[in-house]
């Protein structure tokens, strides 16, 4: 079947500008996260998605940046008033996440963003 | 807060057997060990995961010493293609606070010819 599909690809916005990214995990896969890697970088957790619950938020690294999964399935990770800081490649990964199963991230290409 | 410790990189000639090794000394009995490899302009690929026996699948082995403060991945028959930077991650079984794997730095592997 399918992977994770993010998109888009590449995006190349202005400093100040709204980005949103989208994130179409794996049919069936609960559990949803958001990672972003800044160049020759190791991946930073943003947030994670589980069914219904509460999402874990903690790895956001301000107020712009939000995040939200409807319906259980697609995401979007939303940056407001862009900052050059914020170029990197943005991570989607999903897992089925069942509760006590440990279960494998599958990963998306991720998304490029440059601030310019 | 790192919860792993790994080498920043290793060189296996290929064909050969690539020993990754890992340190997890402050593991609790709960929590498992994953290996995720990044090759270049990817996004992570699983490798194999664990939590206290042995485990092997087609792409590697992993070896959990009997205390589980550590830990070793073998890729048996190392290739060009297995050059990437792998990931010793140690996650809850099962937590209210979500199952975010928390990537370290992780090893450079490069695989010579």
């Amino acid at each position: 079947g399918a992977g994770v599909s993010q998109s888009p690809s590449n995006k190349v916005t202005e400093k100040g500008k709204d980005v949103e990214l989208r994130c179409d995990p794996i049919s069936g896969h609960t559990a949803l996260y958001w990672y972003r890697q800044s160049l020759g970088q190791g991946l930073e957790f943003l947030i994670y998605f589980q069914g219904n619950s509460a999402p874990d938020k903690s790895g956001l690294p301000s107020d712009r940046f939000s995040a939200e999964r409807t319906g259980g399935s697609v995401s979007t990770l939303t940056i407001q008033r862009t900052q050059q800081e914020d170029s990197a490649v943005y991570l989607c990964a999903s897992s089925l996440g069942r509760t006590g199963r440990n279960t494998e991230a599958f990963f998306g290409q991720g998304t490029r963003l440059t601030v310019v | 807060d790192a919860k792993t410790t790994q080498p920043t990189s290793m060189d296996c000639a290929e064909g050969r057997a690539a020993n990754l090794p890992c340190n997890h000394s402050t593991i609790s009995g709960n929590e498992y060990v994953y290996w995720y490899r990044q090759i270049h302009s990817q996004g992570p690929q699983y490798i194999i995961h664990g939590l206290k026996n042995n485990e092997t699948n087609e792409m590697a082995s992993l070896i959990i010493t009997e205390d589980r403060k550590s830990s070793t991945l073998i890729l048996p028959h190392a290739t060009l293609r297995d050059t990437a930077v792998y990931y010793c991650i140690v996650r809850p079984a099962n937590s209210n606070s979500g199952y975010a794997l928390n990537f370290g730095k992780g090893t450079s592997l490069l695989v010579t010819p």
